[in-house]
């Protein structure tokens, strides 16, 4: 199965940058996924590594180790409206389909 | 331009009601999937639909059951709710897993409130 660890909460100020990270146990994936939930939303899809590296898509970009069971969401030129929850996931095939297997979500706080 | 509805964005029903939820889709997706979401937790997967062919997750309740009459529209019916089913219920859409690397888009939720 996979155990997918994120912090709980962090804050960060306005124009900074934040560094989410995930942690991960699992028997093995095809991708790392990114999703922002804002509170009583659905998740909207930011980003997302097959391979170890980086994948950087304008102020966000996305980091992958397997070998470290590892991955990193970053957060650049913070804005206020980046205030939201911030979930990785594992996804492998399953049926036809994928299954996402999300953390908890790390519920970032954007102060002025 | 709305790729992923979700009606009614709330629900209430009573204790033990049949309830149905519903998602239609504009992407011409073949995947739908079903998730549930409670409040400050993961979104968790009951099941999904490849085309026509139903995969339901393990530990997935019989009291949740699914219906996809065609590609657009996939429905989650609930046939005896009871207060523990209060969630956020999030249909998503892909294309087929190629590898598990397709991108899931979500709708919006329907919230349900069991009374």
């Amino acid at each position: 199965g996979q155990n997918i660890d994120q912090p709980t909460e962090m804050t960060a100020t306005e124009g900074a940058i934040v560094q989410i990270n995930c942690t991960y146990q699992t028997s093995g994936f095809n991708g790392l996924f990114w999703y922002q939930q804002h509170a009583g939303e659905a998740p909207t899809f930011l980003s997302y590594n097959v391979l170890d590296g980086l994948e950087e898509k304008g102020r966000f970009s996305s980091f992958l180790s397997r070998s470290k069971g590892y991955s990193y969401l970053l957060l650049k030129e913070l804005q206020m409206k980046d205030s939201a929850s911030y979930l990785c996931a594992v996804s492998l095939p399953e049926g036809g389909g994928n299954k996402l297997t999300f953390g908890t979500g790390t519920q970032l706080k954007v102060e002025l | 331009d709305a790729m992923v509805i979700q009606n009614p964005r709330y629900q209430v029903t009573q204790f033990g009601k049949p309830v149905t939820l519903s998602c239609s889709q504009t992407l011409n997706h073949n995947v739908m999937y079903w998730y549930q979401q409670k409040s400050s937790q993961a979104p968790k997967l009951l099941f999904h639909y490849y085309d026509k062919d139903f995969n339901n997750e393990a530990d997935t309740p019989d009291n949740f059951q699914s219906r996809r009459p065609n590609t657009s529209f996939c429905f989650l019916d609930i046939r005896s709710p009871g207060l523990g089913d209060a969630a956020m219920y999030l249909c998503a859409t892909s294309r087929d897993h190629a590898g598990g690397r397709e991108t899931q888009y979500f709708g919006p939720g329907t919230r349900l409130l069991v009374l």
